[in-house]
């Protein structure tokens, strides 16, 4: 699975966009790119994933460049609950799962008042 | 949907003593289930993978006597920490892969480990 780049930690404010960056410049062209956020003391949550379109859901988008070397999540309006480690995951996608998921270190997202 | 149970959501032990952490999946079929372990301000590592009817699979470094992996149905898999020490304290995962594309991989809460 490629290997992804990430910023150790990032501040918003409360009400406004978190823009969360993700490198992964060794992406091949059959791997998708997956979101999870941790909070504190509990496990992963999905997000969102995409291939190569830009994605959107009720939680969150996911803008991926032309050139999927890298995504930016995109939280519209963060509140103090989205204050998380998000993990940024590429890796292919097999019918049926069964590969292993291979964290990296995350962005320590902390949204204040 | 696709939700998987874990337990207990934490535990204190005496140095010496197994512990045992359960997942079951309760509205699906985990053939697979991941096992992971957590340290204080680190990202997950995983442990060893576990498939229904057979052996575990483990990462290197983790010992396959010390961290005892059954998946005996394909709703429950369990972890056993055996002669537990106080390096093992930790936060254990544990995750299943969905059958769908959306998902992906649904996570249990996690168990908290502390061995005194």
């Amino acid at each position: 699975d490629a290997k992804t780049t990430q910023p150790p930690s990032m501040d918003c404010a409360e009400g406004r966009a978190a823009n969360l960056p993700c490198n992964h410049s060794t992406i091949s062209g059959n791997e998708y790119v997956y979101w999870y956020r941790q909070i504190h003391s509990q496990g992963p949550q999905y997000i969102i994933h995409g291939l190569k379109n830009n994605e959107t859901n009720e939680m969150a988008s996911l803008i991926i460049t032309e050139d999927r070397k890298s995504s930016t999540l995109i939280l519209p309006h963060a509140t103090l609950r989205d204050t998380a480690v998000y993990y940024c995951i590429v890796r292919v996608w097999v019918t049926g799962g069964g590969n292993k998921l291979t964290f990296g270190t995350g962005t320590q997202l902390k949204v204040e008042l | 949907g696709a939700v998987v149970s874990q337990h207990p959501s934490w535990v204190i032990c005496k140095s010496g003593t197994s512990v045992k952490i359960e997942c079951r999946s309760l509205d699906f079929q985990a053939t697979t289930m991941f096992w992971y372990r957590q340290f204080p301000k680190q990202s997950l590592m995983l442990m060893a993978t576990s498939n229904e009817g057979s052996k575990a699979t483990y990462e290197q470094g983790v010992e396959k006597d010390k961290f005892l992996i059954n998946h005996a149905s394909l709703t429950l898999s369990t972890l056993t920490v055996t002669s537990a020490h106080p390096e093992d304290s930790s936060f254990y995962i544990c995750s299943a892969p969905k059958h769908t594309a959306s998902y992906g991989y649904t996570f249990g809460s996690g168990t908290r480990l502390t061995v005194v």
